[in-house]
């Protein structure tokens, strides 16, 4: 069965806080994503990458980064978090072979920040 | 710029009713489109999708009917039960790009 695994289901922060998310997908996709859920907004994509080492600015990049070392792993970093970034997000992943939106997603990782 | 709007929830409707969720979308190319749920506690999967218009995206009792003339993609189910209650978003893709555009998200409860 294929994955999308988060490191962390639910993670309290304090404000100024660095934090971590980390993602791993098994299916030796290309491309993948952070999302940020929020209630009344959907899914807003924060980076995406469509290769190693690569990596493209969403719609709402502000205050975070990704690195993408290797393949199979993805990760979002908050370099100073602050309260307005509580928030559900969610890693996905996708294959250039499939039809576009095809996306597998990640249970997600809960961020409260105080 | 595309965009995609759904209807607002949450829908409450009783076990065996029948279901709508409304989506309808802007697009300037032949998109894509897409339903996926988010049951609690989970990530999004997909649901269904159809990649051009009259196609019918079908699964687990639930259908979706690309309408190029009416720009809309509305889902529906003929029974709903307590299980399907969850978060249903519409989305739009475009083979030109990575990106979904995504529609807010509509919260249905089923009540027994």
């Amino acid at each position: 069965d294929v994955k999308v695994t988060q490191s962390s289901r639910y993670l309290v922060k304090r404000t100024g806080e660095k934090v971590f998310l980390e993602c791993v997908q098994d299916m030796d996709h290309e491309n993948m994503f952070w999302y940020r859920q929020d209630p009344g907004l959907g899914l807003r994509l924060i980076y995406f990458s469509y290769d190693v080492k690569m990596k493209e600015k969403g719609d709402i990049p502000e205050g975070y980064s990704v690195s993408r070392e290797k393949k199979e792993r993805f990760s979002l970093i908050l370099e100073s978090a602050s309260t307005n970034q509580t928030s559900m997000y969610l890693c996905a992943s996708s294959d250039p072979g499939l039809l576009t939106g095809e996306l597998f997603f990640g249970e997600g990782s809960r961020l409260t920040v105080l | 710029g595309n965009s995609v709007t759904q209807m607002e929830g949450p829908v409450t409707l009783s076990e065996e009713a029948f279901l709508t969720i409304n989506c309808t979308y802007t697009a300037t190319g032949y998109p894509s489109l897409f339903w996926y749920v988010q049951y609690p506690g989970e990530g999004l999967q997909l649901l269904l999708k159809a990649t051009k218009a009259d196609d019918k995206g079908s699964n687990k009792g639930f259908e979706a009917t690309y309408r190029k003339e009416t720009t809309s993609f509305h889902l529906e189910k003929g029974s709903v039960q307590v299980s399907d209650s969850a978060v249903y978003f519409c989305a739009l893709g475009e083979d030109s790009n990575y990106q979904l555009i995504w529609g807010a998200g509509t919260k249905l409860i089923i009540k027994p």
